[in-house]
């Protein structure tokens, strides 16, 4: 079964804030993802990595920046926090010789007030 | 661009029921993967089933799916529904021509009733 962990599982920040969220996988896979989940809405892709070094902007980049340092690694940083992004999080991992199997993190569940 | 329609956002149904949840896509290429994920309360989604070949019936826990690449459908059904199905549904397409990124549809919450 594939790996992908997330960290920190929980986080409370304050408006304008920096917040950063981690994601880590044990799966060789080149593709990952930032996914954001709110009732309602689904699943909305936030950014992308094809590898290490790559970084692409998904459907709702906005306030969002992402870092790929190394094939393992994929986070999610937020400059300056805001109460609408107030969420979870989820990181994923993919293998395109699988057509794309997505295997998702825990989840994230980050709160801005 | 690719899309992936879910009709029906929210579906109850009695225990022992059939479920049949619908998916249908549109996509510009001609040999998509289809994938259905499941994600039950306060977990994170994870894959039930994907299918690649034409009118190949897919199956995995109890459920099951077949690609119709002339209808563009991919629709999860199950013959009896357990209270331990209820859980969100995710349809999604990824597309081996391309980027290889995942469409996801907007979800079906699949409640069982006792």
């Amino acid at each position: 079964e594939a790996a992908v962990t997330q960290s920190p599982r929980n986080k409370v920040a304050v408006t304008g804030g920096k917040v950063t969220l981690s994601c880590n996988q044990t799966n060789n896979h080149n593709n990952m993802y930032w996914y954001r989940q709110d009732t309602g809405h689904g699943l909305r892709l936030i950014h992308y990595s094809y590898g290490a070094g790559s970084t692409e902007k998904g459907d709702i980049p906005d306030g969002y920046k992402a870092s790929r340092p190394s094939q393992e690694n994929f986070s999610l940083i937020l400059e300056l926090a805001t109460p609408s992004q107030t969420s979870v999080y989820f990181c994923a991992s993919g293998d395109k010789f699988s057509g794309n199997t997505l295997y998702f993190g825990e989840g994230s569940r980050l709160i801005v007030v | 661009g690719d899309s992936v329609t879910q009709t029906e956002g929210l579906v109850t149904l009695t225990e022992g029921l059939p479920v049949m949840l619908n998916c249908t896509y549109q996509t510009i290429y001609s040999n998509p993967f289809l994938f259905w994920y499941v994600q039950h309360l306060n977990e994170s989604p994870r894959l039930l089933l994907k299918s690649f070949t034409d009118n190949k019936r897919t199956e995995h826990q109890g459920f099951h799916a077949t690609l119709h690449k002339s209808s563009s459908s991919f629709h999860l059904q199950k013959s009896s529904a357990q209270l331990s199905d209820s859980a969100l549904y995710y349809c999604a397409l990824s597309e081996s021509s391309g980027s290889w990124q995942l469409i996801f549809g907007s979800g079906t919450q699949l409640t069982v009733m006792p």
